[in-house]
């Protein structure tokens, strides 16, 4: 059973705020991922991390940036929210050494900027 | 590059209709893993099924079963006796692995299970 967890699962702000949204796992996995999926869309990939202090930009552009200070915790911060970053995002992680590279995925966090 | 082609949008049918959502992948890597995702309209990514490259064995798990083609790069995802509860976005991914082993989603297909 995967132990991934985000909060909050929906976020209702106005523009301008200064937003985290937070990422924990417990299963001790060095790699963790952000995807971002617009309404009815696909998943793109928008951060990732290969371990403590390793942080990368993933396909997608985005504003947002992302944090990897301890190996559990993966928060991902908007500086500046604007109606465009109105999304639903997802947090990842997974096992390198484990032999599928199966990601185990969040419940995601819905944005809603006004 | 990766890339994981869906190419229906949207697919509508009956309750206890079987239907195929099909799933059509590009690599490089001579080792991959593909996925398929369910999404319901609550939002999270439910994960239904795995594969790598060297096993092309197809696999049932109740309703459902998968073809993997490797000469076709074909990863196609069936449900026998559709129900309501099947309603949903499913998506195919693929990963390679070496570097970042990051997912390479499909555009998704929204199932509708009419009763």
């Amino acid at each position: 059973e995967a132990d991934i967890y985000q909060t909050p699962r929906y976020l209702v702000i106005g523009t301008g705020k200064k937003i985290t949204l937070e990422c924990s796992q417990t299963m001790g996995h060095d790699k963790m991922y952000w995807y971002q999926q617009d309404p009815g869309m696909e998943l793109h990939l928008i951060h990732y991390s290969y371990g403590v202090n390793s942080t990368e930009k993933g396909d997608l552009s985005s504003e947002s940036t992302v944090s990897r200070i301890r190996t559990e915790h993966f928060p991902l911060t908007l500086e500046s929210a604007r109606p465009s970053h109105t999304s639903q995002y997802l947090c990842a992680s997974s096992e390198p050494r484990e032999l599928y590279n199966e990601q185990f995925f969040g419940p995601g966090t819905r944005l809603t900027v006004l | 590059a990766q890339k994981v082609t869906q190419a229906q949008t949207e697919i509508s049918v009956v309750e206890k209709e079987d239907v195929t959502l099909d799933c059509v992948y590009e690599t490089r890597d001579t080792t991959y893993y593909l996925f398929w995702y369910k999404q319901p309209p609550s939002g999270e990514l439910v994960f239904l099924i795995r594969r790598n490259s060297f096993d092309e064995q197809n696999e049932i798990s109740g309703r459902y079963s998968w073809n993997f083609q490797k000469s076709t790069s074909s990863f196609n995802f069936t449900i026998t006796a559709s129900q309501v509860v099947d309603s949903a976005v499913y998506f195919c991914a693929l990963s390679g692995d070496t570097g970042r082993r990051a997912l390479t989603f499909g555009s998704g297909t929204r199932l509708q299970v009419q009763p």
